[in-house]
């Protein structure tokens, strides 16, 4: 079956850039995306990218995919105190029926 | 608008206690789907609804019941719970259950069985 892994945590300065990874196994992978929760509260969609791209930009947030290595990236530039939350990456399979999530990459913002 | 809105935003039951979980969303959106998350992990799929009728249930216990009442509505009921099954339970719905369709996901309802 599908399979979706992140990093469990990043801690990184305010200001700088933080970078969330993300692989994935299904190679049938039509869309692929951000979402983010902070504490107690449901899930934000930041972005998603078309499987047919390997770039995204969004203001401050860039996607890249690398489709060979089934590898997405979330990079969030002048990383912000309200950027601390949980980031969950996901993917839609080609049957297009379900999100995937993978588990989830704890983000800790320090000032 | 893009909301999901769930009610309650919280609810404690008893083990032996019928309640409902309420999702509504006023976006035309032909899909919606109950997702349960427990502390510190990722959204499970439970069910998905498409153009009211129920399309994927993951294997979801029958003391969970969904229903979806119209194209903007969807419910969850709840019956003879265990406390296993405290956990945030997020609605989310997208224009149809195609690939090019992003989910919209409400706040959830946090729920504590006792």
């Amino acid at each position: 079956g599908e399979d979706v892994e992140q990093s469990l945590f990043l801690s990184v300065r305010e200001g700088d850039s933080s970078v969330i990874n993300c692989t994935y196994t299904d190679s049938s992978s039509t869309y692929l995306y951000w979402y983010k929760q902070e504490p107690g509260a449901g899930l934000q969609l930041l972005t998603y990218i078309f499987s047919n791209m390997d770039m995204k930009q969004d203001q401050r947030l860039t996607v890249l995919l690398n489709k060979k290595d089934k590898h997405l990236s979330l990079r969030i530039a002048d990383t912000q105190t309200g950027d601390s939350a949980i980031y969950f990456c996901a993917e839609k399979g080609a049957a297009g029926n379900k999100l995937t999530f993978g588990g989830g990459t704890r983000v800790l913002v320090k000032p | 608008d893009t909301e999901v809105t769930q009610t309650p935003k919280h609810l404690v039951m008893g083990m032996t206690n019928k309640k409902s979980l309420k999702c509504e969303q006023h976006m035309g959106h032909r899909a919606m789907y109950w997702y349960k998350q427990k502390a510190k992990k990722p959204p499970e799929l439970m069910f998905v609804y498409s153009y009211e009728k129920l399309s994927i249930n993951e294997s979801v216990p029958s003391r969970f019941s969904p229903e979806c009442p119209n194209s903007s509505l969807l419910n969850l009921h709840l019956h003879a719970l265990q406390p296993e099954d405290s956990a945030l339970y997020l609605c989310a719905s997208s224009q149809d259950q195609g690939g090019n369709t992003e989910a919209f996901f409400g706040q959830g309802t946090r729920l504590t069985v006792v």
